[in-house]
């Protein structure tokens, strides 16, 4: 199993949508969590952090279950500018030890 | 503005050529990454640096070198022996060294490096 893995989609919605993504990991000792947000050919930028039970910020919420180790995003009424890629990322441990190992993506394309 | 600058911001190199992508932070940040991003791919972790005059390999370092002569600078040089160096390259920077508690990363707009 890869240490992150996520759907690359990509997730076709129409504006006002809500949309959900999910991120497995696979060390369950991982205690630190995060989402990036990447336009075509720019450079990741944090969306959110995601600690104990989760985060909320405006239409975004990231939300963390221990037990099936996995983190999600949910983005609430969605908007044309929301298209992008979105990177989980988790620091890792062992061979990893305290740095970012990012999953592949998810892409979302907001359609009016 | 504080922040990272990478440049070039588009790079083409001829094979056998080593080159040298820079990588400058201006926000007193201990640490700084490289990450290699290929098409529809993750980024993945070629070197780092926690301190000055130290880095470690990443998961993916053969064929590239790095230096850490100065806190703000860490430039990667992609060497002849890399084999398939076509790639979105990204350099990163953190507050403080790698842990396994909370580090935010902020990234370089990358630089874009084709092999011809």
């Amino acid at each position: 199993r890869k240490e992150v893995e996520q759907d690359p989609g990509p997730f076709n919605v129409p504006e006002g949508a809500t949309v959900a993504f999910n991120c497995t990991y696979s060390n369950s000792a991982s205690q630190s969590f995060f989402w990036y947000r990447q336009d075509c050919r720019k450079e990741p930028k944090l969306l959110m952090s995601v600690y104990s039970s989760g985060n909320e910020d405006g239409r975004f919420t990231a939300q963390l279950n221990r037990a099936s180790q996995y983190i999600s995003l949910l983005i609430r009424d969605s908007k044309l500018s929301d298209s992008a890629t979105y990177l989980c990322a988790v620091i890792g441990y062992g061979g990893s030890q305290g740095n970012l190992i990012f999953g592949k993506g998810t892409k979302l394309s907001v359609k009016p | 503005d504080g922040g990272i600058t990478q440049s070039p911001k588009y790079l083409f190199r001829k094979e056998g050529q080593n080159v040298t992508l820079s990588c400058e932070q201006n926000l007193n940040h201990d640490a700084m990454y490289w990450y290699r991003q290929d098409p529809g791919q993750g980024l993945r972790l070629i070197y780092y640096s926690q301190i000055v005059n130290d880095f470690q390999k990443g998961d993916i370092a053969e064929g590239y070198s790095v230096s850490r002569e100065k806190k703000e600078s860490f430039p990667l040089t992609v060497t002849s022996a890399q084999k398939n160096p076509t790639a979105f390259y990204l350099c990163a920077s953190s507050m403080r060294a790698p842990t396994i508690s909370y580090n935010e990363q902020f990234f370089g707009p990358g630089t874009r490096l084709t092999v011809l």
